[in-house]
């Protein structure tokens, strides 16, 4: 069974900076693209970062680029969101969720949890 | 960027109703690249449909999928208790992948 355990999330001040983690196991972890979805309370969802099998392949949304940077150890099974300079439209449940294939141009066909962070003074 | 444009906002229906949900893209997607959640309160997204037909696994056959080009459709036949949620489409033809804003679909 596929699972997603993402951790890290919690309360930050406008300015600093966090990084969240996501656990995986179940499936061949270094085989398959990740991403990082994330859902302001109420909110829609904005897909944030997304790391091919190899970390050849990175993007980011424009809302984050530059301050947010996704990668991972494959060694680990894990996968990382490093956050900086957080503002509080950042706030949100952040998803850990898995590609279906190596390239990470596809649907998330898991996803975990998530992790609720909070930028608020 | 290609922007998601989901109708209605919110559907109201009874359980054994059909429901039909439906996403219009901002421009053509390459390949029928369209993908389907389904979200319940305090849940994480779950994957119900790809490939704008293709249900993903353990997904019952009541959820279908159809379209191409900029329009697509999921249709569940008929409306179980579980079936009240929010439905998201996503589009993954571009590298950025875009969601669209939701259907709530909800207990008439």
């Amino acid at each position: 069974e596929v699972q997603l355990v993402e951790s890290g999330g919690g309360l930050v001040q406008p300015g600093r900076s966090l990084r969240l983690s996501c656990a995986a196991s179940g499936f061949n972890y270094n085989d398959h693209a990740m991403h990082w979805v994330r859902q302001a309370p109420g909110k829609g969802l904005e897909w944030v970062s997304a790391i091919s099998w190899d970390s050849g392949h990175v993007d980011h949304a424009d809302s984050v680029k530059g301050r947010f940077t996704i990668s991972r150890d494959n060694a680990k099974n894990s996968l990382y969101l490093q956050m900086n300079s957080l503002r509080a439209e950042d706030t949100a449940f952040y998803f850990c969720a898995k590609g279906p294939y190596g390239h990470p141009s596809y649907y998330f066909d898991n996803w975990g949890q998530g992790t609720l962070v909070t930028v608020s003074s | 960027e290609i922007v998601l444009t989901q109708f209605p906002g919110t559907l109201s229906l009874s359980p054994g109703e059909r429901a039909t949900l439906s996403c219009r893209a901002s421009q053509s997607l390459s390949s029928g690249y369209l993908a389907w959640y389904q979200q319940k309160p305090g849940q994480a997204p779950r994957l119900l449909i790809y490939g704008a037909s293709s249900r993903a696994t353990g997904i019952p056959d009541r959820f279908s999928g159809s379209g191409s080009g900029t329009d697509f459709t999921l249709t569940i036949s008929r409306l179980e208790p579980e079936d009240f949620a929010v439905y998201y489409c996503q589009q993954y033809g571009s590298s950025l992948g875009t969601f669209g804003q939701g259907t709530t679909l909800a207990i008439k």
